[in-house]
């Protein structure tokens, strides 16, 4: 099983200010990577899917970066609905595991 | 308008069974892979179950391996999961949600989820 390890866990930040998480996996998984954004009470939103593509209607402040095992997720400048919490996965062979989430909160 | 409605969640006694449903519109369903996703409160998101765009590819978490069964009907436009021998670590909501043809990996649309509640 591919693990998924998202670093900081926590990340302490003001609107305006850049944001860049980090996803690594314990095994190469190409660029079958995709990012999430999920608030309380809500299902997970699509950010970035094949590692650096914006899904539909997802503002250009969120880019996706990274192949392999090492990937970035970097919002240029939090507006105040960024914060919320950020889940990576991966597609490369079953199952496909989430990362345990970074928790992007206001400072 | 692209939507997944899931229905089938509820309390269940411990070693009960359930059976969820997600019900697709708006889109071609038969061109998309169907995923289950689960989320237990407070913890992070587990990828449950998966059926690929014609059916003939299954796969299973090992904690619910030969306990859940999932299907689709892609000429009603449903998926369902059979769920059976369910125990409190399988208390979560469900969330049924698609990867469209072309990606490799992202799941663009999710449904608003169903809970399932193991309690005796």
């Amino acid at each position: 099983e591919i693990v998924l390890t998202q670093s900081p866990a926590t990340l302490s930040l003001s609107p305006g200010e850049r944001a860049t998480l980090s996803c690594r996996a314990s095994q190469s998984v190409s660029s079958y990577l995709a990012w999430y954004l999920q608030k309380p009470g809500q299902a997970p939103r699509l950010l970035i899917y094949d590692a650096s593509n914006r899904a539909t209607g997802i503002p250009a402040r969120f880019s996706g970066s990274g192949s392999g095992t090492d990937f970035t997720l970097t919002i240029s400048s939090l507006e105040p609905e960024d914060f919320a919490v950020y889940y990576c996965q991966h597609r490369r062979s079953w199952p496909y595991t989430f990362g345990q989430g970074t928790q992007l909160e206001i400072k | 308008e692209v939507q997944l409605v899931e229905s089938g969640g509820g309390l269940v006694q411990p070693g009960g069974s359930l059976r969820l449903s997600c019900a697709a519109s708006g889109f071609t369903f038969s061109d998309s892979a169907m995923y289950w996703v689960r989320q237990a409160p407070g913890k992070g998101l587990e990828s449950v179950s998966a059926i690929s765009e014609n059916g003939d590819i299954t796969f299973y978490a090992n904690s619910v391996k030969g306990r859940f069964s999932i299907s689709r009907d892609n000429t009603r436009n449903t998926m369902s999961l059979q769920m059976g021998s369910l125990t409190a670590e399988d208390m979560a909501v469900y969330y049924c949600a698609r990867r469209p043809r072309g990606y490799l990996c992202g799941l663009d649309v999710w449904g608003q989820g169903t809970t399932v509640t193991v309690s005796s």
